[in-house]
């Protein structure tokens, strides 16, 4: 079946370091790709997604491209700041003529010192 | 435009009992997700509701069972409770599962069972 495998965390980095955070998937078809957010006691964001092979998604100064050749999707940021410190979940889109649902990697957690 | 919503935020129960947890979607989506999520097991599908029709499915015993209502708002319930179903569980929403593109999440209801 289709999953999503992200590097284990957590990763802790200082502020204005070099953010990446891997993910590589393996799916059927071509499923849209996602990057989630969650801070301490909350739900989920989306950060960032993309819907086929080369596109690039970015927001807040995150980005992923899309590389089917290598099934990733990674992500990365040029200068973490501490407000940056969450859990981030890479994430795929299962459809089947039964619906749709996401399915996620373990999670990396991020901290980052001032 | 208000957020997913659920309800109760956190909640209590000791095994054997049953519980019922609520999401209201953003107005407008028509699909509700729910989503357990446990340090070992990480995110996992648990079912997907359209228009009051379970489309999707994932994994569970059937303890574990939903329902939406016409205005699409949606409930879980868990009967026999067991001490593996604490958890933090999310539900999400989306206009359409069909286009898949992007879920949005509520802040989830935690449930610890003792």
């Amino acid at each position: 079946g289709n999953s999503v495998t992200q590097m284990e965390g957590p990763v802790t980095l200082s502020e204005e370091a070099f953010l990446t955070i891997n993910c590589t998937y393996t799916a059927t078809g071509y499923p849209s790709l996602f990057w989630y957010v969650q801070y301490p006691g909350e739900g989920l964001q989306l950060l960032l997604k993309a819907t086929k092979a080369d596109d690039k998604g970015s927001n807040k100064g995150f980005e992923a491209t899309y590389r089917k050749e290598t099934t990733s999707f990674h992500l990365e940021k040029g200068s973490v700041q501490v407000s940056d410190s969450a859990v981030y979940f890479c994430a795929l889109s299962e459809l089947n003529n039964q619906g749709g649902k996401l399915i996620f990697g373990q999670g990396t957690e991020l901290s980052v010192k001032p | 435009k208000a957020g997913v919503t659920q309800t109760p935020r956190y909640l209590i129960k000791t095994r054997g009992q049953q519980v019922t947890l609520s999401c209201s979607p953003i107005s407008g989506h028509r699909s509700v997700s729910w989503y357990q999520q446990t340090p070992g097991q990480g995110l996992q599908f648990l079912f997907e509701y359209f228009s009051e029709t379970q489309r999707n499915k994932g994994n569970f015993p059937g303890r574990f069972s939903g329902r939406q209502f016409s205005n699409s708002r949606s409930e879980m319930n868990v009967s026999t409770l067991e001490l593996g179903d604490s958890a933090l569980y999310l539900c999400a929403s989306s206009l359409d599962s069909g286009n898949y593109n992007e879920q949005f999440f509520g802040p989830g209801t935690r449930l610890t069972v003792l």
